[in-house]
């Protein structure tokens, strides 16, 4: 069956860089969730989308961006890195009506030298 | 609001032992979901298993068995006869009812399972 792709699965970048993440979900999934995993922590919600709307907001900094779109794969645009993005993101989707489990992508790993 | 906490950091144990571990969590909703997550040294979070806040029935999977109780807000989670392979961190969440902002992990368990 077709799983959350994410792409590039690595990524590295300099200060002040920007970056875009992408997040495909699996088909029929209508929402799509960020989250940020730093080094030894857990995940941490950075901001969903519903219907190509945003649903929720978490710890997004200002400098992120994030939006869904018509065939409902998201971007996570990220400008002016810092030291302290470099982490693990993940984008998970789910099936709004069947309120079932998030379906975690398999990450990108961004690194900002 | 929600917190999910897991009190073991790390757990090391010898092959074929059996290991459980913990998660406790604080929620004022009655309609919530918990969930256990492994995340393996490849990266990706793997799905073990989701439970809804009104079924307290414990179940197995294989090695693999969960025991929910609501008495004591605890999800443990038991590996009986470990692996190599079992070695993660796993992580316990918790979900009240709509997710986004309000699925929330636990900070995981990292478990080594040793030769």
């Amino acid at each position: 069956a077709a799983g959350v792709i994410q792409s590039p699965r690595h990524l590295i970048k300099e200060k002040r860089e920007t970056a875009t993440l992408k997040c495909y979900p699996i088909p029929r999934h209508d929402t799509v969730y960020w989250y940020q995993q730093g080094p030894g922590q857990d995940p941490q919600f950075l901001i969903s989308f519903y219907e190509k709307m945003q649903s929720d907001k978490g710890s997004i900094p200002d400098r992120f961006s994030a939006q869904q779109f018509s065939d409902y794969h998201s971007e996570l645009n990220m400008s002016s890195l810092e030291l302290g993005d470099s982490a693990l993101y993940f984008c998970a989707s789910s099936f709004s009506a069947t309120n079932e489990k998030l379906f975690f992508g398999s990450g990108t790993q961004l690194s900002v030298l | 609001a929600q917190k999910v906490t897991q009190a073991q950091t790390e757990i090391s144990v010898v092959e074929k032992e059996d290991v459980t571990l913990d998660c406790v969590y604080e929620t004022r909703d009655t309609t919530y979901y918990l969930f256990w997550y492994k995340q393996p040294p490849s990266g990706e979070l793997v799905f073990l298993i989701r439970r809804n806040s009104f079924d307290e029935q414990n179940e197995i999977s294989g090695r693999y068995s969960w025991n929910f109780q609501k008495s004591t807000s605890s999800f443990n989670f038991t590996i009986t006869a470990s692996q190599v392979v079992d070695s993660a961190v796993y992580f316990c969440a918790l979900s009240e009812a709509n997710y986004g902002q309000n699925f929330v992990f636990g900070p995981g368990t990292r478990l080594s399972v040793l030769p």
